[in-house]
This record gives C-alpha cells, structure tokens and sequence, in this order.
C-alpha cells in the first residue's frame, strides 16, 4: 500500500522562500507528482519527479531521494496568491494508467 | 489552452437517487480517471479508463459506481443509489498517456469537479 506524510500547516512571509516535505512508504514506485489546489478549486498540476534530483521550474522546484522517501517542494519568491494547499500524489509501479496516491495536502498560508 | 470540462458544478440530491456526473476530458488524452474529495481529506482515486475499459478501481467503486464513454467526447460516472457518505467533490481527469508508455510522465489534468450533495 502507500502511506504518504505532510505537514497539515505551514505559514511564510511575500518574498520569502518555503519548502513543503512530503515523506512516503511505498510497495512500489514510478513517480512522485506536486499539485496546487486553491479553495474549491481543481488540482492543478506543479512538477513531477522519478529520478533522485532537483527539476526546477520557474519560480517552483521539487526535489526526490528515492532511497530515503522523501520529497520536498520549494516555492520561491512568494506571492499572496501561492497561498493554497499542496499535494504530494505517488504513482505506484502497478497498472498501466497515472494512478495516483495523494497525501493530505499542505496548507500554506502566505502573509504579509 | 485545452482542459477538462465536468458539467454539473453543483448537483444536490435525495439519499437513493442515481446522479450522473459528466465530463469532456482533453481531445488527444487516452486515460481517463475518476477522483473525489470529500470535504477537507484527501483527493482519492476511484477508477482509471482506457481503450473503452476500466483499467484499474479502488474499494470505494463498488457496484453502486459505474463509468461509461457512451461517444467520442463524454465520459460519465454514474452512481445508482446513492448514500449520504456520497457527499463530496468528484473530479474527472485524463492524460495524455500511461506509465507504460514513452511519455510516462504525463501528468494528470483535473477539471473543476462536481460537488455532489446527498440530502
């Protein structure tokens, strides 16, 4: 099965940096995904990860060590409207499709 | 840019109906997945679709869940009775490909959901 770990809360400052963690167990792995989700609103996708390793997007990176189950989302530069929860989702090594294991999500609030 | 459409937003009914929650997925996408949220815990999977077929469900789409793509264009989720426990977000998504295939990495897109509420 997949167990996936998040902090529930988080709160950072405009302008600052913020790295959400997100820690997994897994019976088998092909990929870890970061979402965004607003209020009400739909996920929307953020960045994906399968090799050990920093992938760097604009203002967003996410890191992955598969040997420790760990991941972490670091948001740059931030803005009043990054606050949102975060999703860390895995893709186990099973089926054929994107299944996806999503944890609780991370709530952060950015503040002035 | 392209993205998934789920019509109704908001669908209230009685404990016992059946809904069905429709959604246009991307043109050129092949997976097709339904999630829920209910409020304020996690997004869960409950079924993936491809090549007109289920190709994998969770112990939530039990027997009362069904998923169809009745034309080029449509996929629904029906549930025929439903229960107050139904109460939540669904989600429609799709990729453009699975895991198996060159472009894994593929992410999933969500449309805005259908939140269902079951009086």
């Amino acid at each position: 099965g997949q167990n996936i770990d998040q902090p529930t809360e988080m709160t950072a400052t405009e302008g600052a940096i913020v790295q959400i963690n997100c820690t997994y167990q897994t019976s088998g792995f092909n990929g870890l995904f970061w979402y965004q989700q607003h209020a009400g609103e739909a996920p929307t996708f953020l960045s994906y990860n399968v090799l050990d390793g920093l992938e760097e997007k604009g203002r967003f990176s996410s890191f992955l060590s598969r040997s420790k189950g760990y991941s972490y989302l670091l948001l740059k530069e931030l803005q009043m409207k990054d606050s949102a929860s975060y999703l860390c989702a895995v893709r186990p090594l099973t089926g054929g499709g994107n299944k996806l294991t999503f944890g609780t999500g991370t709530q952060l609030k950015v503040e002035l | 840019e392209p993205e998934v459409t789920q019509t109704p937003s908001h669908q209230v009914t009685q404990m016992g109906q059946e809904v069905i929650l429709r959604c246009v997925p991307i043109s050129n996408h092949l997976y097709f997945y339904w999630y829920r949220q209910i409020l304020g815990q996690k997004v869960e999977f409950l079924v993936s679709f491809y090549n007109n077929e289920i190709s994998e469900k969770s112990e939530i789409f039990d027997d009362q869940f069904s998923v169809e793509r009745p034309d080029g264009s449509n996929f629904t989720l029906k549930i025929r009775s439903t229960k107050l426990e139904d109460s939540a977000m669904y989600f429609c998504a799709s990729s453009e490909a699975g895991q198996l295939e060159s472009s894994y990495n593929s992410p999933l897109h969500f449309g805005n959901g259908t939140r269902l509420t079951v009086t």
